[in-house]
This record gives structure tokens, sequence and C-alpha cells, in this order.
């Protein structure tokens, strides 16, 4: 039974530049939700999608756009990148609300902005 | 907005000492969770607390919810040095917020 997984690992990008991180989830979950977490800080929500709707968003600006398939698996896409979205990108599923249910991270996206 | 305070930030033990992680919310929460993240590593659930005054144990480690619902610990007794890590609170309000809100972390490194 394959975990919650990301992609790709690691990615280098400059200021201006798009970015689409892609996650697939842990089988049998229908939850995404996706982090940025700075180096040093706890993981930021920056939304969550479940059947194929954005049910919440955090306090990220409209270049964070995000993305569910039928199949559950999800995209996060970065507009216009700034130096300050650097961080590591975490995708966790969860059957159902993360607030009530465990939620499962995967391993991340490092996005650099140069 | 809801926001998650823990401290400390960061813990440096001896080995077989024990340790101890404080999270405070600014608002009253439906349940808080815990996850450890090893360095290099993503976050790993280790347990969700929902009832006022609750207390979970899982080996060595001692989970509590404050009665108000608004605090939380995490007691390590007799550390090891497989303990290191980053120990996140991560609480949600419950209704029809469906996020969670994170601490800071507190970072704990054990000497052997």
């Amino acid at each position: 039974d394959a975990g919650v997984t990301q992609s790709p690992t690691h990615l280098i990008k400059t200021r201006g530049q798009q970015v689409t991180l892609r996650c697939s989830p842990k089988s049998g979950h229908d939850t995404v939700s996706w982090y940025q977490q700075a180096l040093g800080q706890g993981p930021q929500f920056i939304f969550q999608y479940y059947e194929e709707e954005e049910r919440q968003r955090g306090n990220f600006p409209d270049r964070f756009s995000g993305h569910q398939f039928p199949n559950y698996s999800s995209e996060l896409n970065v507009n216009a990148l700034l130096l300050g979205d650097s961080a590591l990108y975490l995708c966790a599923s969860s059957l159902g609300p993360p607030g009530a249910y465990t939620q499962y991270f995967g391993p991340g996206t490092r996005l650099t902005v140069l | 907005g809801q926001q998650v305070m823990q401290i400390p930030q960061y813990q440096h033990v001896q080995e077989g000492e024990d340790f101890t992680t404080y999270c405070n919310s600014s608002t009253t929460l439906s349940n808080i969770q815990w996850y450890k993240q090893r360095p290099g590593g993503h976050p790993v659930f280790l347990i969700q607390l929902v009832k006022s005054g609750e207390v979970k144990k899982q080996k060595r480690l001692t989970f509590q919810f404050g009665e108000a619902k608004k605090n939380s610990s995490l007691h390590i007794t007799a550390t090891q040095t497989t303990d290191v890590g980053t120990y996140f609170c991560a609480g949600n309000s419950g209704g029809s917020n469906y996020k969670l809100t994170f601490g800071k972390g507190t970072l704990l490194t054990v000497n052997p």
C-alpha cells in the first residue's frame, strides 16, 4: 500500500516563473491538503481539496492555485514566483477532514527560487 | 485568526533525561494533533487528542489536552537518540474549519 507520493523531489526556478507540484494521496484517501514549510517553521496551510473542489484556503495569495482530479490526486500551481516562495511544499492526505481524521504527509517538494 | 504557539523552540538534553514541549492555542480547539519530523524528513502523525483533560500514552511519550481545550503538552521520559527531531502540535477548531494550524515546533536534540 503506497503512501503519499510527491513529485518532483527538488525544483529550482527563477523569479517570475511558474511551477506545478504533484501529489498522489494514500490509497483510499479522498482529501488532499497542501502546506508550505519554510526553514525552521511549522507547516502553513495553503488549501484543501475534497471532491475536486477547494474546500478551504489559508492566507496565501491567488498566485497559489490548485486542482484535484477524479482519482483524488492533486496539483499545486504557483505563478509569478518570488524569492520568498522558496520552501518545502508538503502534501497531506486523509480520509475526510484532517481535523477529524489522521493526516499522512508526503516527503515534500523542495522548491528553490533564485 | 487562530494561532498556535509552542515552547520551547529548542531543547537539548542528555540521553536519559526527560523532555516536555508545550502548546497553546489562541482559541478553543476541537482537537489537537502531534507530529514528529526527523531532520530532512516530513511530519509523521503521532496522536490526536479530542476530549477535555485527555491523557494518552505511547510507550515513553505522554500527551495531555488541557481542561479548557486550549493547551496541550508532550512529555518524553528517558529520552533516547532516536527521539531526535522537531515535535509539532497542530490544532483544529472544528465546525466548518477543516484545516490544521501548526505551531512552530520544538527541536529536540539528544546527546548520547
